[in-house]
């Protein structure tokens, strides 16, 4: 069973404090690794996918970087209006590969 | 451009009542998917469409719950009778499906909060 495991829950930092999130992940065949934001009473935003390891994609202070077991979502230099949930999920190849499995979410707080 | 609209945004209703949540994806998408989202389990797919066809429904949790896709620009999700463990956000999500082809992303609508007192 393909599993999306993101850490840590909750990430408070300072404005300017540079950090990463983590995704680890376990299934049969990547299609592909997605992260995705989430404001409050909103609906997911799409911000990134990855399709092989080593591959690595950037938008303004966020930078997202895949391995074979994990992605990880660095942000640089944060700012306040970076605070959100950021959401890793996955897709993977064989029956229903457009099914998207979701990992619980990091919480990120930037205070100023 | 619009992107995907949900409707109604918030939904308040008692237990043994039917719901039916409405969903209009982006022009010229060909999947449909709707997700609940409760703290407890997160994000969750219940069921998906491919050109109008039900493709995947295992996380559809019991017979109370239905989805149709009618045509290519609507789809609901039917709840008869509604519980109060139901209540939770209700996403609608579609994406532009080409077969063989790298994953295809889906956009995310604004969710439905239902209430089922």
């Amino acid at each position: 069973e393909d599993q999306v495991t993101q850490s840590p829950e909750a990430l408070r930092l300072q404005e300017g404090e540079s950090s990463s999130l983590n995704c680890s992940y376990t299934v049969s065949g990547l299609r592909g690794l997605f992260w995705y934001r989430q404001d409050p009473g909103k609906g997911p935003e799409f911000l990134f996918t990855l399709y092989s390891a080593g591959e690595e994609k950037e938008k303004e202070r966020l930078k997202a970087t895949l391995t074979k077991k994990e992605s990880f979502l660095h942000i640089t230099a944060p700012k306040p209006e970076d605070s959100a949930t950021y959401l890793c999920a996955v897709q993977a190849w064989g029956q229903g590969a457009q099914k998207l499995v979701f990992g619980q979410g990091t919480r990120l707080t930037i205070n100023p | 451009d619009a992107g995907v609209i949900q409707s109604p945004r918030h939904e308040v209703t008692e237990m043994g009542q039917e719901v039916t949540l409405r969903c209009k994806p982006i022009s010229g998408h060909n999947s449909l998917f709707w997700y609940r989202q409760t703290m407890m389990r997160g994000l969750e797919l219940l069921i998906y469409f491919n050109n109008n066809v039900p493709i995947d429904d295992s996380g559809m949790p019991e017979d109370r719950f239905s989805a149709k896709m009618p045509n290519a620009s609507f789809s609901t999700l039917k709840i008869q009778p509604s519980e109060p463990r139901d209540s939770a956000v209700y996403f609608c999500a579609s994406s532009l499906e080409m077969s063989g082809s790298r994953a295809d992303t889906q956009y995310f609508g604004p969710g439905t909060r239902l209430t089922v007192l």
